[in-house]
């Protein structure tokens, strides 16, 4: 089952513009990750944010986590038309139960126009 | 290329064939997990293997799906008795702890 819901589930932004994705999740989590994903592709992963950070970044992402709110958000800066892709977020694992495996949300849908 | 690969990437097949998708690790990542994704939706995890070993499977994996991962290395996953509703993009991923995943480009089976 999914963990949690990106919101929006769509979005579409100029070149130049900023990007905000936002994660909800329902468990307590060690971790979350967020995750790329091209049309028809794998994914890729981007950031790794641990349940006691608040922040963290990696060039143009910054990745957000609100512990008490089960909540996380990623901004992409001065978006491209090459970030165009879905986003997903994942947590996991969960080491007082599953083996390691991901539960990620149903993403959003990132399309940067030129 | 050294990243995760996945043979065949597009698998047409007909309602009650079987099918058998193959899927190469990254060498010496001990973790493997098999992961199912249907259109507009994120992956939901079927199984995972460290090293040989089969240690979790979820309740998505009927008795139709089963995985092996004989030697350690590669895993295949095979699907008996297709169905329609097995449509879908099955992704494997590998690590060499938990955490991040590496994700390989998937097979997409189309069951007609």
């Amino acid at each position: 089952s999914q963990q949690g819901e990106e919101d929006p589930q769509a979005l579409s932004i100029q070149e130049g513009e900023n990007a905000t994705m936002n994660c909800s999740y329902k468990t307590s989590i060690n971790n979350l990750q967020w995750y790329r994903q091209n049309s028809g592709r794998g994914l890729v992963h981007l950031i790794l944010i641990r349940s006691n950070e608040r922040e963290k970044h990696s060039g143009r992402l910054r990745v957000t986590l609100d512990t008490s709110k089960k909540s996380s958000s990623l901004l992409i800066t001065a978006s491209r038309a090459a970030d165009t892709a879905s986003y997903f977020c994942a947590t996991g694992p969960n080491y007082g139960g599953s083996q390691g495996n991901l539960i990620f949300g149903k993403g959003t849908k990132l399309s940067v126009k030129p | 290329d050294t990243g995760v690969s996945q043979d065949p990437r597009h698998k047409i097949t007909k309602r009650g064939q079987n099918v058998t998708f193959r899927c190469d690790p990254i060498s010496e990542h001990n973790r493997l997990y098999w992961y199912r994704q249907t259109l507009g939706q994120g992956p939901e995890f079927l199984t995972y293997f460290q090293n040989e070993a089969q240690l979790e499977k979820s309740r998505l994996l009927s008795d139709r799906f089963s995985a092996e991962r004989p030697k350690g290395s590669f895993s295949t996953l095979e699907i008996q008795r297709t169905e329609q509703g097995d449509s879908a993009m099955y992704l494997c991923a590998s690590s060499p702890r938990p955490e991040t995943q590496y994700f390989g480009p998937g097979t997409r089976l189309l069951v007609l």
